[in-house]
């Protein structure tokens, strides 16, 4: 079934540890999103890309890095985890270049616990 | 600022009709989004508006207007199953989407 994977589902993580959460996509969408998404809060953007080989930085980029060496893999990398980096993270994917609404799809999530 | 707001509960009963209100203040305005999300999954797509009016899709309508930034969420015959949370998204003039904290919506029998 095409969509977008994320791995792992869930993971508990000691503070001061690197870790990196996978995405991949088999749509050839160009665009690709992570967000975190916090109790009370809205969807807040972590790290764009646009194309393969362009990142950019969204409204929360602090502690995270993000590469896209290809069009289907987007991998998010907290180099050194903090106890506020704890949340429920989403990767999604839009087809730009059809330009149509720019609608999002979404990973299934990775609930990340950082202690 | 940039900023959704939208209730954050709301309590209907089976088979009647719920509207949920989003209104926003945005720097410029490329279409306004309704995405569902349930309990431990992902969001996914709902309904897309750019111009104002009304857009039925089902039992799900949404309204929009840009002069008074404002849309709403139509669900008529409620289920069971649309016990969920509704986020309102608004593309803003950068083409970066902007997000509502969501509605949680709770369907009694």
């Amino acid at each position: 079934i095409a969509g977008i994977t994320q791995a792992p589902t869930s993971q508990i993580l000691a503070a001061g540890r690197r870790m990196t959460l996978r995405c991949t996509q088999d749509m050839r969408h160009n665009a690709m999103y992570w967000y975190r998404q916090d109790l009370g809060l809205g969807l807040r953007l972590i790290h764009y890309s646009n194309t393969a080989g362009t990142t950019g930085k969204g409204e929360v980029p602090d502690g995270y890095s993000v590469s896209r060496a290809n069009t289907d893999d987007f991998p998010l990398t907290l180099a050194s985890a903090v106890p506020s980096q704890t949340s429920v993270y989403f990767c999604a994917s839009s087809d730009v270049e059809q330009g149509a609404t720019g609608e999002l799809f979404f990973g299934e999530g990775s609930r990340l616990t950082v202690l | 600022g940039q900023n959704i707001d939208q209730p954050t509960e709301m309590t209907a009963t089976e088979g009647a009709i719920v509207q949920i209100n989003c209104t926003y203040q945005t720097s410029g305005f490329n279409g306004l989004f309704w995405y569902q999300q349930h309990a431990g999954e992902a969001p996914t797509f709902l309904s897309y508006n750019v111009l104002d009016g009304l857009e039925e899709k089902g039992r799900f309508s949404s309204f929009l207007s840009r002069s008074k930034g404002y849309s709403y969420l139509l669900l008529k015959e409620l289920q069971m199953k649309d016990s969920a949370s509704y986020l309102c998204a608004v593309m803003d003039s950068n083409y970066q989407l902007i997000w509502g904290a969501g509605t949680k919506l709770i369907i009694k029998p």
